[in-house]
């Protein structure tokens, strides 16, 4: 494809659902990451992947959260039992390797608990 | 603690001046920088690398600088145009020498105005 993909654009769920955000990274990307930005901030670390490899999730803010990637291509980031403070905009990037290459974000989904 | 700075305040400037933002960093060791920009509703785009043994980085209208000792990184923007309006993000890696971890300062907004 010709970028990162995120589905849905938007979610809103009740608190207590859980919620799974998809990510569907640039064909040949080996690192996948998982981003969450507020209103006027800077995107925040949440976790990231070599291929179908978790190799950082220090970012994950309590254990409701996990991510999997288990073909090493699409990535999916699942909130359990949601709360109002889950609320964010939650973006994907994609880089061809975890060195200095650069990342390429996704247009991110916006995910609202009510 | 780690600290990322960059202006929050908008900076405002004419077309065709040179735009200058700010990226202070303190106990940080990175290896290299990045900057990016943001645009409303969007994801952030990758703009420039520096790496910290380089002093300078040009592209096209774009400029930036990595001063290790000062814990600074400045981006120029050189006759700006209302389209350079967006807010201009920079990361730092955690000092491995990979983008394992990114870390995004808040952001300083761009306004060029006719």
């Amino acid at each position: 494809g010709a970028g990162v993909s995120q589905s849905p654009r938007y979610k809103v769920t009740k608190r207590g659902q859980d919620v799974a955000l998809r990510c569907d990274p640039i064909s040949g990307h080996v690192s996948l990451y998982w981003y969450r930005q507020a209103l006027g901030q800077g995107p925040e670390f949440l976790t990231y992947f070599n291929y179908e490899a978790q190799q950082d999730k220090s970012g994950l803010p309590n254990d409701r959260f996990s991510a999997e990637r288990p073909e090493g291509s699409i990535s999916t980031l699942t909130i359990q039992r949601t709360e109002q403070r889950d609320s964010a905009m939650y973006r994907c990037a994609s880089s061809l390797d975890s060195y200095n290459s650069p990342l390429h974000f996704g247009n991110g989904t916006r995910l609202t608990v009510t | 603690s780690q600290k990322i700075e960059q202006n929050s305040e908008a900076l405002n400037i004419q077309e065709g001046k040179t735009a200058t933002l700010t990226c202070n960093y303190t106990n940080y060791s990175p290896a290299y920088l990045q900057w990016y920009r943001q645009d409303p509703g969007r994801g952030p785009v990758f703009l420039l690398l520096i790496r910290e043994n380089e002093k300078e980085k040009r592209k096209e209208r774009l400029k930036v600088t990595f001063d290790t000792t000062l814990k600074q990184s400045l981006f120029h923007i050189t006759a700006s145009q209302p389209a350079d309006s967006a807010t201009y993000l920079c990361a730092l890696d955690p000092g491995t020498g990979t983008a394992s971890k990114l870390t995004f300062g808040t952001g300083t907004r761009l306004q060029v105005t006719l």
